[in-house]
């Protein structure tokens, strides 16, 4: 089955730094890439999500990059602000007809005022 | 706007208990999903079921069973609560063939057996 590795379990910036987190995975065959946010005390939310036809993806400050050839999927924060500290999980799938993620364990970033 | 709804927050059992976590989808969505959460060790699949009355085991089935009589919910059950099930659950839900797969969490019950 799927394997995803996340790293760093834990990240601390300061304010208007980069953040970046990185995952691999080791199924060729997954080819979409959900990013979830997880804010203290409240449910993981999609921030971003990639699929295999696609190398880079931006949204704002965030951005997720993927090199398929090294089996690995990065989620890029840029300016990062005091809301943006969470806990970060990715992961990787199959499109079709199942819908079975297999989640990193998380990065908690926390970005200092 | 809450599309998937937990019926608790907090829950505390008493172990030998069996417990009932309820979960309700309101987005017509074929796939549900049950993880636990624990620090350090991210979210593990406990169960998933892809329609009505079917089910199939996730990572970690041992100690859980799951029904789901109705599309919109999708209940887990622990049939004899112990200790080292005290953990934060989390229901999810997703449509199956759609362009986006993301998941709809739900809030999260955190359940403590004493």
């Amino acid at each position: 089955g799927e394997n995803v590795e996340q790293h760093p379990s834990t990240l601390s910036v300061q304010e208007g730094d980069s953040a970046v987190i990185k995952c691999t995975y080791s199924d060729s065959a997954s080819n979409y890439f959900p990013w979830y946010k997880q804010e203290l005390g409240k449910r993981p939310q999609l921030i971003i999500d990639i699929r295999s036809n696609v190398g880079e993806k931006k949204d704002q400050r965030i951005a997720v990059t993927l090199n398929k050839t090294a089996k690995h999927f990065s989620l890029h924060i840029t300016e990062t602000q005091p809301e943006d500290s969470a806990v970060y999980f990715c992961a990787a799938s199959r499109s079709g007809g199942s819908y079975i993620p297999t989640f990193g364990r998380g990065t908690s970033l926390i970005v200092h005022p | 706007d809450v599309k998937v709804t937990q019926s608790s927050r907090y829950l505390v059992k008493r172990t030998g208990e069996k417990v009932f976590l309820e979960c309700v989808q309101d987005m017509d969505h074929e796939n549900m999903f049950w993880y636990r959460q624990d620090p350090g060790l991210g979210l593990r699949l406990i169960y998933f079921s892809y329609d009505v009355k079917m089910k199939e085991k996730g990572d970690i089935p041992e100690g859980y069973s799951v029904s789901r009589e109705k599309k919109e919910r999708f209940s887990l059950i622990l049939e004899s609560a112990s200790t080292n099930q005290t953990s934060m659950y989390l229901c999810a839900s997703i449509n199956g063939g759609g362009s986006r797969a993301g998941y709809t969490f739900g809030s999260g019950t955190r359940l403590t057996v004493v």
